[in-house]
């Protein structure tokens, strides 16, 4: 069965510095996403990675993913109170079934 | 706004009555995902399902749960003999049939269940 890990689970931080929270995944996949979900709220969609050593932008995030590795990074520049959030990765299994990460609660202080 | 609506969005049940929690997925989705989501936890799968038929249920709960989404109408997902366990956040997503490559899961609001 395929396992989804995130770390670090809780992370706080300054603002203005940089950090990267990790996904690692347990079988084989092509597709991996990035969400963020706010307190009380549904969530968002941010990154779609298909295919090893995609690397997509938006803003302050920036998502990587290493299909060898079964790996995929969120990096965040630059911090600013607005990024705090819950941050999931979800991996695509081969059956369309799609298994989320438990998620990495992020604070950002001002 | 053509999202993916769920209804209602609190539904406070006591322990041993039914919950019903209802999904339209967006315009033109017919494959529909249900999530549970405990507080401050993740997203565990439930099940996955196109209309009138069940894709996948390995997430389900083997007793009192139970889903469906027919040929008209919403999905729906059905507790029955609610526990104090079963209080969560239900979140239901949608999908095209041919979910393209670079498509996401669309959520929608959740239900969040208090079991009293």
């Amino acid at each position: 069965e395929l396992k989804v890990e995130q770390n670090p689970l809780f992370l706080s931080m300054q603002e203005g510095k940089n950090y990267t929270i990790y996904c690692n995944y347990s079988t084989t996949s092509d597709r991996l996403y990035w969400y963020r979900q706010d307190p009380g709220k549904s969530l968002e969609s941010l990154f779609v990675l298909l295919s090893n050593g995609a690397v997509k932008q938006e803003g302050r995030l920036m998502a990587s993913l290493d299909t060898k590795a079964r790996l995929s990074t969120l990096h965040i520049t630059a911090a600013v109170h607005d990024l705090s959030a819950t941050y999931f990765c979800a991996v695509d299994t081969r059956d369309d079934k799609i298994i989320f990460g438990k998620g990495t609660r992020l604070h950002i202080l001002p | 706004n053509a999202g993916v609506m769920q209804n209602p969005r609190h539904l406070v049940r006591r322990r041993g009555q039914e919950a019903r929690l209802r999904c339209s997925p967006m315009k033109g989705h017919s494959h529909v995902y249900w999530y549970r989501q405990l507080p401050e936890e993740g997203l565990k799968f439930m099940v996955y399902l196109q209309k009138e038929n069940i894709i996948d249920e390995s997430g389900m709960p083997k007793e009192r749960f139970s889903a469906e989404f027919p040929k008209e109408g919403p999905s729906i997902l059905r507790i029955q003999q609610v526990v104090r366990g079963d209080s969560a956040a239900y979140f239901c997503a949608s999908s095209p049939m041919n979910r393209g490559y670079n498509s996401p899961l669309h959520f929608g609001n959740g239900t969040r269940l208090t079991v009293t």
